[in-house]
This record gives structure tokens, C-alpha cells and sequence, in this order.
């Protein structure tokens, strides 16, 4: 079955580490994204990418870096410059333009917490 | 900028009730607007889609009908479930990027 698997589900961080979040799918999409969740605010867009090495900041790029090496793989790496990172991450892809409505396939999502 | 605002929650409904849960956008043009669903501890779905004024998209009892003069995307259903219990985001997407609203927390009781 065609989808998206994020890894890890859970991840636990020190304080002043970075860690990266895996997101790779199947479904030949060429655009990737990658949301962050908190409670009441809804998902908010960190990077996104619509073609194989080329990538975009989305509206909290600041503390977070992500590369675009293979169609299937957008990961994510969260800095120790982000400066509260607890959060819920979720990835997305989408066949990208200009393929009419742009509907997104999520992944389960990673929940990142810095003890 | 283009944004997405929902109606807070959470919303509280008995089993069979009827759901409104209002949705309405700014945007410069005419975007495509979506609502998606999230059951707990999952990633998003996506529940139905409209692409231009007047369209209605439906599924799984759901509806949305987009207007333009009203610049909304309420979503409908007749009788709500139980298994209905879910977080609800309305969206609209602008070039390369999909804007979401903030969410909307549904819990259905039986």
C-alpha cells in the first residue's frame, strides 16, 4: 500500500541536541511538507519542497533544517537553536503543482519531546 | 495574508445530532478549500474538498458547500456519530502551500 511513514513515533531529546525525524513515502509525489502541531494552534508549516533539491521555508523555519536528496525523503532536523521544540511533527506530500487541488497525505506523525 | 478561521471548540454533541461547524477564509483569487479529519494519536485525512464556488464536496455523511459571497466552507452532517469523535481543520490552498485553521475538537456523546 502507497503512503507515508514517519519515524520515529516517539522521540525523546536532551536539551541542546539535534535530532532528525524521518519522512519517506511511496506514492511518487514531488511535493513534501512538513507541519508542526501544538495544542490550539493548529498546524503550522516549517519547510516544504516541490522538487527534488529545492526547498521553501514555511511560516516557523527558524531552529529547523531539512534536505531533499531523493523524491521519497524529506527529513527533518530539529536544531538546538529551536528554542521550544516539544511539539507534534507531521509530514505530508502531495502530487504537487500544477495538479489542480492540492490535497495532502499525512503521515502518523512523530511527537518530540525535550526533557 | 490568506488565513483560515474555524469556530472554536470543542463542540459537544449528542449521538444523531445535527453538526454545523463553521469555516471562513481570506484570500485574494479563488482557492481550493478542504476540510480534513484527525482521529486521535493519527496524522490528517483528507474528508472532502471543493475547488470552486458553488461546489459542494461530500463524504461519509459530510458536506461543505463553498460561497464566495460569504467567503465560508461550513461543514455539515445530518446525524453525527460516536466514531465522528475527532479534531476537524478547515483549509485553503494558495500556490504551493495549504493554510489550515486552528481546528476544531468534535466529541460525540452515545
Amino acid at each position: 500500500d502507497g503512503g507515508i511513514t514517519q519515524s520515529p513515533k516517539y522521540l525523546f531529546r536532551k536539551e541542546g541536541q539535534n535530532v532528525t525525524l524521518s519522512c519517506e513515502q511511496n506514492l511518487n509525489h514531488d511535493a513534501m511538507y512538513w507541519y508542526r502541531q501544538d495544542p490550539g494552534q493548529g498546524l503550522r508549516l516549517i519547510y516544504y519542497s516541490q522538487i527534488v533539491n529545492d526547498f521553501q521555508k514555511g511560516d516557523i523555519a527558524e531552529g529547523y533544517s531539512v534536505s531533499r536528496e531523493k523524491k521519497e525523503s524529506f527529513p527533518l532536523t530539529v536544531t538546538s537553536a529551536q528554542k521550544n521544540p516539544t511539539a507534534f511533527y507531521l509530514c505530508a506530500s502531495s502530487m504537487g503543482l500544477p495538479s489542480g487541488a492540492n490535497v495532502l497525505t499525512f503521515g502518523a506523525g512523530s511527537r518530540l519531546t525535550v526533557l | 495574508g490568506d488565513s483560515v478561521t474555524q469556530m472554536e471548540g470543542p463542540v459537544t454533541l449528542s449521538e444523531e445530532a445535527f453538526l454545523t461547524i463553521n469555516c471562513t477564509y481570506t484570500a485574494t483569487g479563488y482557492p481550493s478549500l478542504f476540510w480534513y479529519v484527525q482521529y486521535p494519536g493519527e496524522g490528517l485525512q483528507l474528508l472532502l474538498k471543493a475547488t470552486k464556488a458553488d461546489d459542494k464536496g461530500s463524504n461519509k455523511g459530510f458536506e461543505a458547500t463553498y460561497r464566495k459571497e460569504t467567503t465560508s466552507f461550513h461543514l455539515e452532517k445530518g446525524s453525527v456519530q460516536v466514531s465522528d469523535s475527532a479534531v476537524y481543520f478547515c483549509a485553503l490552498d494558495r500556490d504551493d502551500k495549504i493554510i489550515f485553521g486552528k481546528g476544531t475538537r468534535l466529541h460525540i456523546l452515545p
